[in-house]
C-alpha cells in the first residue's frame, strides 16, 4: 500500500468553479501535511501547510483529518493560473511521502 | 536572494560515465534531499542529510552516492551503476526533518 495516495484525476474545471482534491495517508503518525503545486517541467512549490484546526490562504483552504487519515485542498473561484499538478505531501517525522499529483486544468 | 541552486539545468551522458549534480543552498537549512522523478510517477527519495557529514540512504540510493561536507552544498553522483538514471533530479532543504521543504528548479539528465 503505497504512504500516500491522491486520485491522479485529470481535473478540468471552468474559470470560477470550486475544486476540491483529496488525499489519503496511511501512517496514522504522521505529523505534518502539505499541499504543494508543480508546474509542468518545473519543481514543486509549496502552496501551504495543513494544520489540525485547517487553514485558509485567499482562495485555497486546505483540510486535515486525522481520524479518517485524509487531507484536503479547496480551491474556489478558479483562476486560469491555477492549472497544475497539486501534490500532497505527509512527513512521518522522518521522512516526507510524496503524492503522484492531482492534475488540474482551469478552462477560459 | 535566499534559495536554493541546482546545476546544470540539463544534462546529458554517456552510458558508463559518472556524472555529479550540484546543489547549493543560502537558506542556512540543516537538513538536504535528493528526489528522482519519473513521467507519472510521485517523487522517490535518494539520499537525504540532516546535518553536516552526515547522511542516509532513501528508498533508491542503489547507483548513487552523496557528500554534504558543508551545510550549503549536497551534491549528488549518479554512477554507472544506476540501471536507469534518466529523469529529473530535485534537490530540497528544509529547516528540520519535520519542516516544509523547499525545491530547486531541478536537473534533467539524459542518458545517451
Amino acid at each position: 500500500r503505497k504512504e500516500v495516495e491522491q486520485d491522479p484525476g485529470p481535473f478540468n474545471v471552468p474559470e470560477g468553479a470550486t475544486v476540491a482534491f483529496n488525499c489519503t495517508y496511511s501512517n496514522s503518525a504522521s505529523q505534518s501535511f502539505f499541499w504543494y503545486r508543480q508546474d509542468c517541467r518545473k519543481e514543486p512549490k509549496l502552496l501551504m501547510s495543513v494544520y489540525s484546526s485547517g487553514n485558509e490562504d485567499g482562495r485555497f483552504t486546505a483540510q486535515l483529518n486525522r481520524a479518517s487519515q485524509y487531507i484536503s485542498l479547496l480551491i474556489r473561484d478558479s483562476k486560469l493560473s491555477d492549472s497544475a499538478t497539486y501534490l500532497c505531501v505527509v512527513n512521518t517525522g522522518n521522512q516526507f511521502y510524496f503524492g503522484t499529483g492531482t492534475s488540474l486544468t482551469v478552462i477560459p | 536572494d535566499g534559495g536554493i541552486t541546482q546545476s546544470p539545468k540539463y544534462l546529458f551522458r554517456k552510458e558508463g560515465q559518472n556524472v555529479t549534480l550540484s546543489c547549493e543552498q543560502n537558506l542556512n537549512h540543516d537538513a538536504m534531499y535528493w528526489y528522482r522523478q519519473d513521467p507519472g510517477q510521485g517523487l522517490r527519495l535518494i539520499y537525504y542529510s540532516q546535518i553536516v557529514n552526515d547522511f542516509q540512504k532513501g528508498d533508491i540510493a542503489e547507483g548513487y552516492s552523496v557528500s554534504r561536507e558543508k551545510k550549503e552544498s549536497f551534491p549528488l553522483t549518479v554512477t554507472s551503476a544506476q540501471k536507469n538514471p534518466t529523469a529529473f533530479y530535485l534537490c530540497a532543504s528544509s529547516i528540520g526533518m519535520r519542516d516544509e521543504q523547499f525545491f530547486g528548479p531541478g536537473t534533467r539528465l539524459t542518458v545517451l
